[in-house]
């Protein structure tokens, strides 16, 4: 079974700048999420997304942060304009239902590496 | 300030020792508490998961062990590997719902 995949693994940019993540969850699974891990911390969950729709982006800086999950299957999450502290690494995970804290099962990506100079 | 605490942050060991690690929590209503592996540049892969009537679960050389009654958990990594260097997360589900919190982590590093 193919795992969740991300691109770009590795990107370095200017602030300002703009920057796009790809994620691909496994198939067949409903539910998928972007995290936020900024070196020597735990994942923070940025967005979650249950098919197409949004369940929670609390945690979203929305002002330069946006995601979305056309078709129920891929997202792309994006930063614009990029700051300092938006250095991180990226994760994206996926589960089969729509609760993984209740039990199921979360598969991680490998994540991005963002640094912003 | 993080509800999930982790210790120690880093941890050096040898080869073929075992070792333990750390988690105490204070959220409410507890869920589940899981521990995942995360190799460097890898993401977190889940070693077990426990709710809350599960005092203790194993995976290969990994025993997680679990007390609702203290909110504390613990890894405890048994003739330790150099592929066992990774992070160790601690992540505890608040109310049977998608809220996760996670802890920062022990990194652990074997060697030779």
């Amino acid at each position: 079974e193919a795992g969740v995949a991300q691109s770009p693994r590795y990107k370095i940019i200017e602030k300002r700048q703009s920057v796009a993540f790809w994620c691909n969850p496994i198939s067949g699974h409903a539910t998928l999420y972007w995290y936020q891990q900024i070196l020597g911390q735990g994942p923070k969950l940025l967005i979650q997304f249950q098919n197409n729709g949004v369940v929670d982006d609390s945690q979203l800086p929305k002002d330069r942060f946006s995601a979305e999950r056309l078709k129920g299957v891929d997202s792309t999450l994006k930063i614009q304009p990029a700051k300092l502290e938006d250095s991180a690494v990226y994760l994206c995970a996926s589960s089969l239902g729509a609760f993984a804290g209740g039990g199921g099962e979360q598969f991680f990506g490998p994540g991005t590496r963002l640094t912003v100079l | 300030k993080n509800q999930v605490e982790q210790s120690p942050q880093s941890l050096i060991i040898l080869e073929g020792k075992n070792c333990t690690l750390q988690c105490n929590y204070t959220v409410s209503p507890f869920s589940n508490l899981r521990w995942y592996k995360q190799d460097t540049g890898r993401g977190p892969v889940s070693l077990t998961i426990m709710t809350f009537s599960e005092n203790t679960k194993s995976n290969g050389r990994y025993t997680a062990t679990l007390d609702a009654d203290t909110k504390q958990s613990s890894l405890h990594i048994t003739a330790s590997q150099l592929s066992d260097s990774a992070s160790y997360i601690c992540v505890v589900s608040v109310n049977n719902n998608n809220d996760m919190r996670f802890g920062a982590g022990t990194r652990l590093t074997v060697k030779p």
